[in-house]
């Protein structure tokens, strides 16, 4: 079955620190992937998205993230974390059979707390 | 722009309560709209996808007669839980996505459902 994993639960940095989230997909074909951020109180919102081209993308709010196809990986950094970041992090991905529908499957999330 | 309006955010209601939750796109056209259920500390499960002016496609699992989706236009699809239990209860998220294989979900605020 396709599955997204996350393997940070539950991060905890001090603000100007990097950042590094890592997620991994289970899929043989091909995927498009992204990185939701959900604020305190707020709805999911996408950070950033990867469909093709240059496996380095970059987000809104100084995010990026890098498709490694040949781990299956699809990690999200930040060279300095503020205190703003604290929010919940998800990453999803859309297999390419599912692209007209749009279907994502999420990983379980991280909990980033930045602290001033 | 891109914005998803859900209705409402939070209902409390007595067992055996049928309970509507409305989920609209504001500001865009939607054929396809989401609807996901989060449990606390864990991912977000597609429950079906939802495509207007045709039956809703139910994930495994997913009791079509219990979680009645209604897609009657392109700007509003309904989640009704028909004879709610306290199992029911839990946190009901809708996306809606543009038509287009390179577009991104944008997700309501949630619906904290909770069945006495």
């Amino acid at each position: 079955a396709q599955s997204v994993s996350q393997h940070n639960h539950h991060v905890i940095l001090s603000e100007a620190a990097s950042l590094e989230l890592g997620c991994n997909y289970s899929y043989g074909g091909t995927v498009n992937l992204f990185w939701y951020v959900q604020y305190p109180g707020q709805h999911l919102q996408l950070l950033l998205k990867y469909f093709s081209g240059d496996p380095l993308v970059k987000g809104i709010k100084g995010f990026e993230a890098e498709f490694i196809k040949s781990k299956f990986s699809f990690n999200l950094r930040k060279p300095s974390v503020q205190w703003s970041d604290t929010a919940e992090y998800f990453c999803a991905v859309t297999p390419h059979g599912s692209s007209n529908t749009g279907k994502l499957i999420f990983g379980q999330g991280t909990t980033l707390q930045v602290k001033p | 722009g891109a914005v998803v309006s859900q209705h409402p955010s939070r209902v409390i209601c007595k067992s055996g309560t049928s309970v509507k939750i409305e989920c609209r796109s504001l500001d865009f056209q939607a054929t396809t709209m989401f609807w996901y259920r989060q449990f606390p500390k864990q991912s977000l499960m597609l429950m079906a996808t939802s495509n207007e002016g045709s039956k809703a496609t139910y994930e495994q699992g997913v009791e079509k007669d219990k979680f009645l989706i209604n897609h009657a236009s392109l700007t509003l699809s309904t989640l009704t839980v028909t004879s709610a239990h306290p199992e029911d209860s839990s946190f009901y998220i809708c996306s809606a996505r543009l038509p287009g294989g390179d577009q991104p979900q944008h997700f309501g605020d949630g619906t904290r459902l909770s069945i006495l």
